[in-house]
């Protein structure tokens, strides 16, 4: 089936550094790709849609500039972080739309996520 | 806005016990319901989905059934093995979106 792998799995940072989480899919070309954070014990909640191409569509109260978006090619979108804080701590999970899916959800495969901790 | 929620965990249940995760839904429409699981250290699989009202998703075991009169999809498997713990995530799509809206999730914890 198609893979979709995050990297890095877990990044520690210091306070007001940046950080660039690369969401790739290994076996099929995605038009779409999705990143959502999850805090504990809560929802994932949708923070952008990233199609090739072009920018990035954000969620209601996700700070685009802070969450920057590159969505280069059809395999690979970046998320970075800017200038992190201790509240940016979480998981981040993207998911990538296979371009020949039927369905979005049938074809929406996910990564296994990166845990971002703000020192 | 849409909406998910699920049972909260952990559950736990011992080896071929029978698991039923609840899960009801506020949307406006009729949307399609999923069930996703994610297993230690991995990322987020679709287990089964319905696209309209009294579909029932099966896969692996489990079942689920899209009741629109009680706007839930409630999962079901009547005999759980250890390799059945993870964390399980019920998930809806609008008729004419792309965006899923998940529930907290719910994880279970089955011991042999």
């Amino acid at each position: 089936g198609a893979v979709v792998s995050q990297h890095p799995s877990r990044v520690i940072c210091k306070s007001g550094t940046s950080v660039k989480i690369e969401c790739r899919s290994l076996d099929f070309q995605a038009t779409t790709m999705f990143w959502y954070r999850q805090f504990p014990k809560q929802s994932l909640m949708l923070m952008a849609t990233s199609n090739e191409g072009s920018k990035a569509t954000y969620e209601q109260g996700v700070e685009k500039d802070k969450f920057l978006i590159n969505h280069a090619s059809l395999t690979l979108s970046t998320l970075t972080v800017t200038s992190a804080h201790p509240e940016d701590s979480s998981f981040y999970i993207c998911s990538a739309r296979q371009s020949s899916g039927g369905r979005t959800a049938d074809t929406q495969y996910f990564g296994p996520g990166t845990r971002l901790t703000v020192l | 806005g849409d909406s998910v929620t699920q049972m909260e965990g952990p559950v736990t249940l011992s080896e071929e016990a029978c698991l039923t995760i609840n899960c009801t839904y506020t949307a406006t429409g009729y949307p399609s319901l999923f069930w996703y699981v994610q297993y230690p250290g991995e990322g987020l699989q679709l287990l089964l989905k319905a696209t309209k009202a009294d579909d029932k998703g099966s896969n692996k075991g489990f079942e689920a059934t899209y009741r629109k009169e009680t706007t839930s999809f409630h999962l079901e498997k009547g005999s759980v093995q250890v390799s059945d713990s993870a964390v399980y995530f019920c998930a809806l799509i609008e008729a004419a979106g792309n965006k899923l809206t998940f529930g907290g999730g719910t994880r279970v914890l089955v011991k042999p």
